[in-house]
C-alpha cells in the first residue's frame, strides 16, 4: 500500500528564510499531490495542487515541486513569516480512477521564529 | 458560504455509549468524506460518499462505526458502542470535482473523548 513520509520532527527557521518541507512516497506515482496547512484546533486548508505531469507550481510565496523519479515533493515557503507557523500536510490522490481519495502524510510542524 | 459545518465541536462520553457526529457539506458539493486524526496515525480516511452513496468504506475500523448520508446536505458518523481508543478528532470534508482541482474543504472537526 502507499506510504507517505514527512519529517516528523518540527522545522524551526528564522523569519525571512526559506522553509523547505519534504514529502516522500513509496509506491505508485499519484495522479496529483496536494499540500494543506493545518492550524491548531482547525481543519486542514488547501494550499496547492501539482499534477504528475507538472514539475513545479507557484502561488505567491509558495512553491511546490514534484519529482516522480525520486517519488518526492518539496514544498517551499520563501520570505517566511511567524504567521506561516503551522503543520503542513501532503496528500496523494490514489490512482485507479479514485482520484478523490486522498492519502495524507502525518504532517510537518513549521515554527518560524521572529 | 459558511463552509463545512460539524457538530458538536467537542464530545465527551463514557465507554459503551453511542456517539453521533454530524456534518453539513458545502452546498453543491457532491463528495463527502469522513476522516479521523490522531497523533499516532495522522489523518485517516474512514469513508466517502458521492451523491449520497457510500463509495469506499474500507477505512472504517470496525462494525461499531457506521455512516449515513440521507440527503445532499447532511451526513452522520455513528460509533456504537464507543471505546477509549476511539478518542480522536473527526473531520468531515466535501469537494466538487470537475473543476481544475479536487480540493477538499474541511470542517472544524469534532474532538471526541471517550472515558
Amino acid at each position: 500500500s502507499q506510504k507517505i513520509e514527512q519529517n516528523s520532527e518540527a522545522l524551526n527557521i528564522q523569519e525571512g528564510k526559506t522553509a523547505t518541507l519534504t514529502c516522500n512516497y513509496t509506491n505508485y506515482s499519484p495522479a496529483y499531490l496536494q499540500w494543506y496547512r493545518q492550524d491548531p484546533g482547525r481543519g486542514p486548508v488547501f494550499l496547492l495542487l501539482i499534477r504528475e505531469n507538472e514539475k513545479e507550481k507557484r502561488k505567491e510565496r509558495l512553491k511546490v515541486t514534484f519529482d516522480t523519479t525520486l517519488k518526492q515533493s518539496l514544498f517551499h515557503i520563501t520570505a517566511s513569516q511567524p504567521a506561516d507557523s503551522a503543520t503542513y500536510l501532503c496528500a496523494l490522490a490514489k490512482g485507479g480512477g479514485a482520484t478523490n481519495k486522498l492519502i495524507f502524510g502525518t504532517g510537518t510542524l513549521l515554527a518560524v521564529q521572529p | 458560504d459558511a463552509g463545512v459545518i460539524q457538530s458538536p465541536r467537542h464530545e465527551v462520553t463514557e465507554m459503551g455509549q453511542e456517539v453521533t457526529l454530524r456534518c453539513k457539506p458545502i452546498s453543491g458539493h457532491d463528495y463527502l468524506f469522513w476522516y479521523r486524526q490522531t497523533m499516532m496515525r495522522g489523518l485517516e480516511l474512514l469513508i466517502y460518499f458521492n451523491n449520497n452513496v457510500p463509495i469506499d468504506d474500507s477505512g472504517m475500523p470496525e462494525d461499531r462505526f457506521s455512516a449515513k448520508m440521507p440527503n445532499a446536505s447532511f451526513s452522520t458518523l455513528k460509533i456504537q458502542p464507543s471505546e477509549p481508543r476511539d478518542s480522536a478528532v473527526y473531520f468531515c470534508a466535501s469537494s466538487s470535482p470537475g473543476g481544475h482541482t479536487d480540493t477538499q474543504y474541511f470542517g472544524p472537526g469534532t474532538r471526541l473523548t471517550v472515558l
